[in-house]
């Protein structure tokens, strides 16, 4: 069975600078994709950003990037010039790409706090 | 247009009751899917509906739980007898493209 594991319960960063957020899955699947969204405390899930494995090309998204690792099975999220709304939980998550259902697998996620 | 909606936002019930939990997709999109989100953890897959149909309902815990799309847009998922172990934020998603799912903005449920 496919798992996710993010080992950061919480992270924390200036506002302005960088963070890097960790993400580890476990699959035997060469096909799949793999997600970052945010939740703020409305509860909200929101996609942030989305990297599918057979891109070699790291996924971006203005101030959010991925680093994805496919052989060690890593897929960090950095965001860099930090804002006060990014102040949310993290959550990576996996999805394969066929499948009967396309159903997301979630890690336990990453609060992260931005300091004025 | 509108994103997912899911009403109530709050629902507090007493153990043994019977709930409902609605959830209206984006327009259009034909698949959509219920998570639970149980406190401090990431939210884990009940059921996923391609249409009317549930194409795979293998993340329902037990048969209490039960959910229906009878016309293909709003879902509603069922709870029978509930229990304190229930208590969890209850999140929908709908998805046109079977990539990315959008979400809702949850049901807090809380079996007293």
């Amino acid at each position: 069975a496919q798992t996710v594991t993010q080992s950061q319960p919480e992270m924390s960063v200036q506002e302005a600078e960088t963070v890097t957020l960790s993400c580890t899955y476990d699959t035997s699947e060469s096909d799949y994709y793999l997600f970052w969204y945010k939740q703020p405390p409305s509860r909200q899930m929101i996609l942030v950003i989305r990297q599918e494995a057979y891109k070699q090309q790291n996924a971006t998204e203005n101030r959010f990037s991925v680093n994805f690792q496919k052989a060690a099975k890593s897929f960090s999220l950095k965001i860099s010039d930090s804002q006060l709304g990014d102040a949310a939980m993290y959550f990576c998550a996996y999805r394969r790409r066929m499948d009967s259902s396309y159903k997301l697998i979630f890690g336990s996620g990453t609060r992260l706090l931005v300091r004025p | 247009g509108a994103g997912v909606s899911q009403t109530p936002s709050n629902k507090v019930t007493e153990k043994g009751k019977y709930v409902e939990l609605r959830c209206d997709p984006i327009s259009g999109h034909t698949a959509l899917y219920w998570y639970r989100q149980s406190l401090g953890q990431g939210p884990e897959f009940l059921i996923y509906f391609q249409g009317t149909g549930a194409a795979d309902d293998s993340g329902l815990p037990n048969d209490r739980f039960f959910a229906v799309r009878p016309e293909g847009s709003v879902s509603t998922l069922k709870i029978q007898r509930t229990e304190r172990g229930d208590s969890a934020v209850y999140l929908c998603a709908s998805s046109s493209d079977r990539s990315t799912q959008y979400f809702g903005p949850g049901t807090r449920l809380t079996v007293l």
